[in-house]
């Protein structure tokens, strides 16, 4: 059993197209995150909810709303995709927001072209 | 062998030998540190976490070393093994920056047989 799985593993695109990423986990945790990391690894925080609540909200594009129907799923929506959008997207869960280790999913990486 | 975890360098290390992976943070007023491990094509995976009031902590094998003076902390493998190659992330956190996690920028870890 995966516990945070993330849908699809892979997504090429062209520039200009809307696109999702899906998120799920079945660990029970309150609290979602999805993170960017780009192509020297570096990773960054975009957004955190926690019981649905949008938590953190990182100085990200408004081409990028995340959603969340229920504590188990958050979903990334993106508008109008560019080049620089490309990059590996990951979700993660925690327990709560008070605890830190995190539980990621494998990635989802996103070409632009 | 030693690396300074920023800008993604590689540590080379023979099999069995001890491993220290070294990372540099900013923030003074952080709390609390986590060691985080990348394995090609998957997420990072939690390894081992300490708090601020403490300056050492150990686990299975490995042992994170924190040094509040010169905002340093370093995570010493012990024996390295092939399963330990993968890219190594310190990361931060701290009330005053809105308890985000924030990712350094990864140390790459090559164990050779």
């Amino acid at each position: 059993d995966t516990a945070v799985s993330q849908t699809p593993k892979y997504l090429v695109t062209q520039m200009g197209n809307d696109k999702s990423i899906k998120c799920e986990q079945n660990l029970g945790h309150d609290t979602m995150y999805w993170y960017k990391q780009d192509s020297k690894k570096f990773l960054k925080i975009m957004f955190s909810y926690n019981n649905k609540e949008l938590i953190i909200n990182e100085t990200v594009p408004n081409r990028f709303s995340p959603k969340s129907p229920d504590k188990a799923h958050l979903n990334l929506h993106i508008n109008s995709l560019e080049l620089g959008d490309s990059a590996v997207y990951f979700c993660a869960s925690s327990e709560r927001t008070d605890l830190y280790g995190y539980t990621f999913g494998s990635g989802t990486r996103l070409t632009v072209v | 062998g030693e690396s300074v975890g920023l800008h993604l360098p590689t540590l080379s290390v023979q099999e069995g030998d001890n491993s220290i992976i070294n990372c540099a943070y900013s923030n003074s007023a952080s709390d609390y540190f986590i060691w985080y491990k990348q394995e090609s094509g998957k997420g990072p995976q939690f390894i081992i976490d300490i708090r601020s009031n403490m300056d050492k902590r150990q686990g299975q094998r490995v042992t994170v070393l924190l040094n509040k003076t010169v905002k340093h902390l370093s995570l010493q493998i012990a024996a390295t093994q092939p399963g330990d190659s993968a890219v190594y992330f310190c990361a931060e956190k701290s009330e005053a920056a809105g308890n985000k996690l924030t990712f350094g920028g990864g140390t790459r870890v090559l164990v050779k047989p």
